[in-house]
Protein backbone atom coordinates (compact mmCIF):
# COMPACT_ATOMS: atom_id res chain seq x y z
CA UNK A 1 0.00 0.00 0.00
CA UNK A 2 1.46 3.17 -1.23
CA UNK A 3 1.39 5.55 1.79
CA UNK A 4 3.61 8.43 4.10
CA UNK A 5 4.31 7.55 7.66
CA UNK A 6 5.08 9.48 10.50
CA UNK A 7 6.65 8.63 14.27
CA UNK A 8 5.54 9.32 16.75
CA UNK A 9 1.80 10.21 15.96
CA UNK A 10 1.85 12.26 20.01
CA UNK A 11 4.70 13.82 21.66
CA UNK A 12 4.62 15.81 24.88
CA UNK A 13 8.42 17.26 25.54
CA UNK A 14 9.95 20.13 27.33
CA UNK A 15 11.37 22.91 26.05
CA UNK A 16 15.24 22.35 24.80
CA UNK A 17 14.83 18.58 24.70
CA UNK A 18 16.11 17.64 21.06
CA UNK A 19 13.05 15.55 18.94
CA UNK A 20 13.39 14.04 15.79
CA UNK A 21 9.95 13.19 13.95
CA UNK A 22 10.47 10.28 11.39
CA UNK A 23 9.09 10.45 8.06
CA UNK A 24 9.37 7.85 5.39
CA UNK A 25 7.38 7.27 2.17
CA UNK A 26 7.49 4.32 0.16
CA UNK A 27 6.22 5.52 -3.43
CA UNK A 28 9.45 6.58 -4.77
CA UNK A 29 8.85 9.84 -4.37
CA UNK A 30 11.45 12.71 -5.37
CA UNK A 31 9.98 15.29 -3.27
CA UNK A 32 9.45 15.63 0.60
CA UNK A 33 7.85 18.04 2.61
CA UNK A 34 7.18 19.29 6.17
CA UNK A 35 4.43 21.36 6.59
CA UNK A 36 2.94 22.79 10.11
CA UNK A 37 -0.99 23.13 11.11
CA UNK A 38 -1.76 25.85 13.10
CA UNK A 39 -5.70 27.14 13.59
CA UNK A 40 -6.70 30.05 11.57
CA UNK A 41 -3.30 29.32 9.50
CA UNK A 42 -4.07 26.70 7.90
CA UNK A 43 -0.60 24.57 6.41
CA UNK A 44 2.80 26.19 6.27
CA UNK A 45 5.90 24.68 4.37
CA UNK A 46 9.13 24.06 6.55
CA UNK A 47 11.26 22.92 4.85
CA UNK A 48 11.08 20.69 1.44
CA UNK A 49 13.66 18.47 -0.04
CA UNK A 50 13.94 18.04 -4.27
CA UNK A 51 16.06 15.05 -3.65
CA UNK A 52 18.26 12.99 -1.72
CA UNK A 53 20.96 15.58 -0.05
CA UNK A 54 18.66 18.27 -1.56
CA UNK A 55 16.65 20.91 0.83
CA UNK A 56 15.80 23.73 0.98
CA UNK A 57 13.72 26.61 3.72
CA UNK A 58 9.56 26.88 3.31
CA UNK A 59 7.93 29.53 5.13
CA UNK A 60 8.75 29.06 8.29
CA UNK A 61 12.07 27.06 8.79
CA UNK A 62 13.36 28.83 11.96
CA UNK A 63 13.86 26.40 14.92
CA UNK A 64 13.89 23.56 12.16
CA UNK A 65 16.86 21.41 10.62
CA UNK A 66 16.00 17.92 8.46
CA UNK A 67 18.24 15.86 6.50
CA UNK A 68 17.37 13.87 3.67
CA UNK A 69 19.87 11.22 3.27
CA UNK A 70 18.23 8.43 1.73
CA UNK A 71 15.35 8.90 -0.67
CA UNK A 72 12.45 7.63 1.47
CA UNK A 73 13.28 9.53 4.62
CA UNK A 74 13.14 13.17 5.54
CA UNK A 75 13.29 13.48 9.64
CA UNK A 76 12.57 16.35 11.27
CA UNK A 77 14.79 17.87 13.86
CA UNK A 78 14.15 20.46 16.42
CA UNK A 79 17.34 21.06 18.30
CA UNK A 80 16.16 23.09 20.78
CA UNK A 81 12.00 22.61 21.13
CA UNK A 82 10.15 26.01 22.57
CA UNK A 83 6.22 26.62 23.19
CA UNK A 84 6.04 28.14 19.75
CA UNK A 85 6.51 24.88 17.77
CA UNK A 86 3.71 23.16 19.98
CA UNK A 87 1.69 22.13 16.58
CA UNK A 88 0.49 19.65 14.21
CA UNK A 89 3.12 18.57 11.62
CA UNK A 90 2.53 16.52 8.49
CA UNK A 91 5.34 15.14 6.33
CA UNK A 92 4.06 14.94 2.69
CA UNK A 93 5.67 13.69 -0.99
CA UNK A 94 5.25 14.23 -4.23
CA UNK A 95 6.34 13.74 -7.26
CA UNK A 96 6.59 16.92 -8.08
CA UNK A 97 6.51 20.38 -5.10
CA UNK A 98 3.14 21.85 -7.18
CA UNK A 99 1.69 18.65 -7.84
CA UNK A 100 -0.41 16.56 -5.61
CA UNK A 101 0.80 15.86 -2.10
CA UNK A 102 0.24 12.65 0.13
CA UNK A 103 0.07 13.25 3.49
CA UNK A 104 1.20 11.00 6.36
CA UNK A 105 -0.71 11.21 9.55
CA UNK A 106 0.33 13.85 11.39
CA UNK A 107 2.52 14.48 14.44
CA UNK A 108 0.57 16.79 17.52
CA UNK A 109 4.20 17.87 18.95
CA UNK A 110 3.04 19.88 22.42
CA UNK A 111 6.41 21.44 23.81
CA UNK A 112 5.74 22.33 27.87
CA UNK B 1 2.57 36.44 -4.72
CA UNK B 2 -0.04 33.82 -4.91
CA UNK B 3 -3.31 33.67 -2.10
CA UNK B 4 -5.62 31.44 -1.21
CA UNK B 5 -8.98 32.90 0.62
CA UNK B 6 -11.27 30.22 2.14
CA UNK B 7 -13.97 33.00 3.20
CA UNK B 8 -16.00 30.59 5.81
CA UNK B 9 -14.33 29.26 8.29
CA UNK B 10 -17.36 27.07 9.67
CA UNK B 11 -20.33 25.80 7.72
CA UNK B 12 -22.69 23.89 9.17
CA UNK B 13 -25.38 21.85 6.51
CA UNK B 14 -28.20 19.31 7.34
CA UNK B 15 -27.78 16.23 6.11
CA UNK B 16 -28.81 15.50 2.72
CA UNK B 17 -28.70 19.38 2.15
CA UNK B 18 -26.35 20.47 -1.01
CA UNK B 19 -23.09 22.05 -0.14
CA UNK B 20 -20.87 24.84 -1.38
CA UNK B 21 -17.44 25.66 -0.27
CA UNK B 22 -15.71 28.72 -1.15
CA UNK B 23 -12.24 29.23 -2.55
CA UNK B 24 -10.94 32.53 -4.12
CA UNK B 25 -6.95 33.10 -5.15
CA UNK B 26 -4.48 35.80 -6.41
CA UNK B 27 -2.28 34.27 -9.12
CA UNK B 28 -1.38 36.31 -12.48
CA UNK B 29 -2.12 33.15 -14.82
CA UNK B 30 -3.55 29.66 -14.30
CA UNK B 31 -2.23 27.52 -11.72
CA UNK B 32 -3.04 24.52 -10.37
CA UNK B 33 -5.71 24.08 -8.16
CA UNK B 34 -6.89 21.23 -5.31
CA UNK B 35 -9.11 20.58 -2.89
CA UNK B 36 -8.31 18.23 0.51
CA UNK B 37 -10.40 17.35 2.96
CA UNK B 38 -9.14 16.37 6.61
CA UNK B 39 -11.10 14.03 8.65
CA UNK B 40 -10.62 14.44 12.65
CA UNK B 41 -7.17 12.97 13.63
CA UNK B 42 -6.55 11.97 9.90
CA UNK B 43 -3.77 13.75 7.40
CA UNK B 44 -5.25 15.38 4.54
CA UNK B 45 -6.55 13.57 1.79
CA UNK B 46 -6.82 15.04 -2.19
CA UNK B 47 -10.34 15.37 -3.18
CA UNK B 48 -9.54 16.82 -6.79
CA UNK B 49 -7.41 18.69 -8.74
CA UNK B 50 -7.25 21.31 -11.80
CA UNK B 51 -4.32 21.29 -13.95
CA UNK B 52 -6.24 22.53 -17.62
CA UNK B 53 -8.67 21.63 -19.52
CA UNK B 54 -12.54 21.02 -18.77
CA UNK B 55 -13.63 23.50 -15.68
CA UNK B 56 -15.91 21.35 -13.97
CA UNK B 57 -13.88 18.56 -12.04
CA UNK B 58 -15.13 15.52 -10.59
CA UNK B 59 -13.32 13.84 -7.26
CA UNK B 60 -13.44 11.44 -4.94
CA UNK B 61 -16.87 10.99 -2.67
CA UNK B 62 -19.05 12.73 -4.77
CA UNK B 63 -17.37 16.16 -5.06
CA UNK B 64 -16.83 18.78 -7.83
CA UNK B 65 -15.39 21.61 -8.11
CA UNK B 66 -15.38 24.55 -10.91
CA UNK B 67 -12.80 26.94 -11.91
CA UNK B 68 -13.97 29.96 -13.05
CA UNK B 69 -10.97 32.33 -14.14
CA UNK B 70 -13.25 35.36 -13.80
CA UNK B 71 -13.85 35.34 -10.77
CA UNK B 72 -10.36 33.70 -9.62
CA UNK B 73 -12.35 30.73 -7.83
CA UNK B 74 -12.62 27.37 -7.31
CA UNK B 75 -15.33 26.55 -5.00
CA UNK B 76 -15.92 22.68 -4.17
CA UNK B 77 -19.55 21.52 -4.52
CA UNK B 78 -21.68 18.78 -3.87
CA UNK B 79 -25.43 18.23 -4.19
CA UNK B 80 -26.25 15.91 -1.19
CA UNK B 81 -24.02 16.11 2.04
CA UNK B 82 -23.45 13.07 4.28
CA UNK B 83 -22.73 12.80 7.72
CA UNK B 84 -19.60 11.47 6.88
CA UNK B 85 -18.61 14.50 5.33
CA UNK B 86 -18.19 16.40 8.33
CA UNK B 87 -14.08 17.46 8.31
CA UNK B 88 -12.15 20.44 7.15
CA UNK B 89 -11.93 21.26 3.40
CA UNK B 90 -8.57 23.01 2.09
CA UNK B 91 -7.95 24.57 -1.11
CA UNK B 92 -4.42 24.92 -2.35
CA UNK B 93 -2.97 26.19 -5.54
CA UNK B 94 0.45 25.87 -7.02
CA UNK B 95 2.84 28.02 -9.82
CA UNK B 96 2.89 25.68 -12.38
CA UNK B 97 6.45 27.07 -13.80
CA UNK B 98 7.80 26.28 -10.01
CA UNK B 99 11.14 27.88 -9.41
CA UNK B 100 11.02 29.93 -7.13
CA UNK B 101 7.71 29.22 -5.64
CA UNK B 102 8.19 25.49 -5.92
CA UNK B 103 5.19 24.90 -3.18
CA UNK B 104 2.23 24.65 -2.87
CA UNK B 105 -0.08 27.41 -0.69
CA UNK B 106 -2.97 26.35 1.30
CA UNK B 107 -5.99 28.23 2.58
CA UNK B 108 -6.67 28.48 6.13
CA UNK B 109 -9.84 25.99 5.49
CA UNK B 110 -13.48 25.74 6.05
CA UNK B 111 -14.80 23.37 9.04
CA UNK B 112 -17.92 21.88 8.10
CA UNK B 113 -20.54 20.30 10.32
CA UNK B 114 -23.30 18.30 9.54
CA UNK B 115 -26.57 18.31 11.09
CA UNK B 116 -28.76 15.31 11.27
Amino acid sequence: EAQVTQNPRYLITVTGKKLTVTCSQNMNHEYMSWYRQDPGLGLRQIYYSMNVEVTDKGDVPEGYKVSRKEKRNFPLILESPSPNQTSLYFCASSTALTDTQYFGPGTRLTVL
Amino acid sequence: AQSVTQPDIHITVSEGASLELRCNYSYGATPYLFWYVQSPGQGLQLLLKYFSGDTLVQGIKGFEAEFKRSQSSFNLRKPSVHWSDAAEYFCAVGDPRGGATNKLIFGTGTLLAVQP
